[in-house]
């Protein structure tokens, strides 16, 4: 089984500063790890993903985020933000471990970033 | 390709009532996946698709839920007997073979409210 904790419900921050969205997961196997946005009343849309390889991982608006084993942590940043960033984030992962897993997702709570001006 | 779409985009009913999703998948993904995600809260996977074969039900899947994709094409999402712990917006996911690690398309949902 996995889990997906979000460390931050909400993060406000002000248009251009940096921010970083906290994730953290458990799991016995290895996994593929994933950021989606979802703005209101919208599905998801995929930020990035990390799958193997670089643990710097790059993505759409922006974003990166970084994997890190050790700490089986997967944190999303962005080194400036804009007004249309403020929407919701889901940290999720996927078991890679073929078989049964048919990839389905395990999300996180969810971060709300909000960027004031 | 238009993408993943689903209909209604939003629904209303009647606590006791029966009501029917739909989910038109990418047409070259085989697999196709629900979610269901109540306010404040992550989606959670409900079940999953290979194209007729349902391989895969959550067990928050209770047995007023069933689904069913004739034919590998689209996916119906039937909830019987609605309860307002129903309400929630359900998600629909395609991918093509390979699942998470080649990236879902998800829908823009359908968001069911049981008064």
């Amino acid at each position: 089984a996995q889990s997906v904790t979000q460390l931050d419900s909400q993060v406000p921050v002000f248009e251009e500063a940096p921010v970083e969205l906290r994730c953290n997961y458990s799991s016995s196997v290895s996994v593929y790890l994933f950021w989606y946005v979802q703005y209101p009343n919208q599905g998801l849309q995929l930020l990035l993903k990390y799958l193997s390889g670089s643990t710097l991982v790059k993505g759409i608006n922006g974003f990166e985020a970084e994997f890190n084993k050790s700490q089986t942590s997967f944190h999303l940043r962005k080194p400036s933000v804009h007004i249309s960033d403020t929407a919701e984030y889901f940290c999720a992962v996927s078991d890679n471990a073929g078989g049964t897993s048919y990839g389905k997702l395990t999300f996180g709570q969810g971060t709300i970033l909000t960027v004031h001006p | 390709d238009t993408g993943v779409s689903q209909d209604p985009r939003h629904k209303i009913t009647k606590r006791g009532q029966n009501v029917t999703f739909r989910c038109d998948p990418i047409s070259e993904h085989n697999r196709l996946y629900w979610y269901r995600q109540t306010l404040g809260q992550g989606p959670e996977f409900l079940t999953y698709f290979q194209n007729e074969a349902q391989l895969e039900k959550s067990r928050l899947l209770s047995d007023r839920f069933s689904a069913e994709r004739p034919k590998g094409s689209f996916s119906t999402l039937e909830i019987q007997r609605t309860e307002q712990g129903d309400s929630a917006m359900y998600l629909c996911a395609s991918s093509s073979v390979g699942g998470a690690g080649y990236g879902y398309t998800f829908g823009s949902g359908t968001r069911l409210t049981v008064v």
